[in-house]
């Protein structure tokens, strides 16, 4: 079982529909990160979440510790969202790299 | 623009070929990282430097060779690939506590013939 699930795997929607993207992990974290990659390669990170909530523009990150779980919210979609959204823990204190879902691929259409 | 610096963009190379990947930044991270990462594949780890020394080895095989010559640079010397090590190879630099977010390059597209 992969530590990391994300779903949906695929999620198509309508410009101005409020997406949601769901992580859950099974190992103990020092931090959750939400990262963002399109097509052509760089990833750009989104959030990095250790409690509570984050907002940025339109997208806002939440963490439950207890459940394990957190989620990735985008309200008011816009096309230049299409892109692959990956949710990533670090397990460690120090510099031990990420271990990654397999990232939820969005496709937001006009 | 991405803060971490990768070059090339793209590379093809022969299966004899010697050849190396670059990466640079310049904000002052003391750890650094190499990410292979196949088609429609979540990024594998390959390598941490940490404070320009290897901390971690993801039992990678020997004809990919890390370097890290300064604080600001990472190497990644590749030789004798296989056409199976086709990949986009990701960079990525962190300050060195946990929970610091990581900052990736663009990443070089490479293709071993």
């Amino acid at each position: 079982k992969n530590e990391v699930e994300q779903s949906p795997q695929n999620l198509t929607a309508q410009e101005g529909e409020f997406i949601t993207i769901n992580c859950s992990y099974s190992v103990g974290i020092s931090a959750l990160h939400w990262l963002q990659q399109h097509p052509g390669g760089g990833i750009v990170s989104l959030f990095m979440l250790s409690s509570g909530k984050k907002k940025h523009g339109r997208l806002i990150a939440t963490i439950n510790i207890q459940e394990k779980h957190s989620s990735l919210h985008i309200t008011a979609s816009h096309p230049r969202d299409s892109a692959v959204y990956i949710c990533a823990v670090s397990t460690g204190g120090g510099a031990d790299g990420l271990t990654f879902g397999k990232g939820t691929h969005l496709i937001i259409q006009p | 623009d991405t803060e971490v610096t990768q070059t090339p963009k793209h590379l093809v190379m022969g299966m004899t070929n010697k050849k190396s990947l670059k990466c640079e930044q310049h904000m002052g991270h003391r750890a650094m990282y190499w990410y292979k990462q196949k088609a429609k594949k979540p990024p594998e780890l390959m390598f941490v430097y940490s404070y320009e020394k290897l901390s971690i080895n993801e039992s990678v095989p020997s004809r990919f060779s890390p370097e890290c010559p300064n604080s600001s640079l990472l190497n990644l010397h590749l030789h004798a690939l296989q056409p199976e090590d086709s990949a986009l190879y990701l960079c990525a630099s962190s300050q060195m506590n946990g929970n610091s977010p990581l900052h990736f390059g663009n990443g070089t597209r490479l293709t071993v013939t």
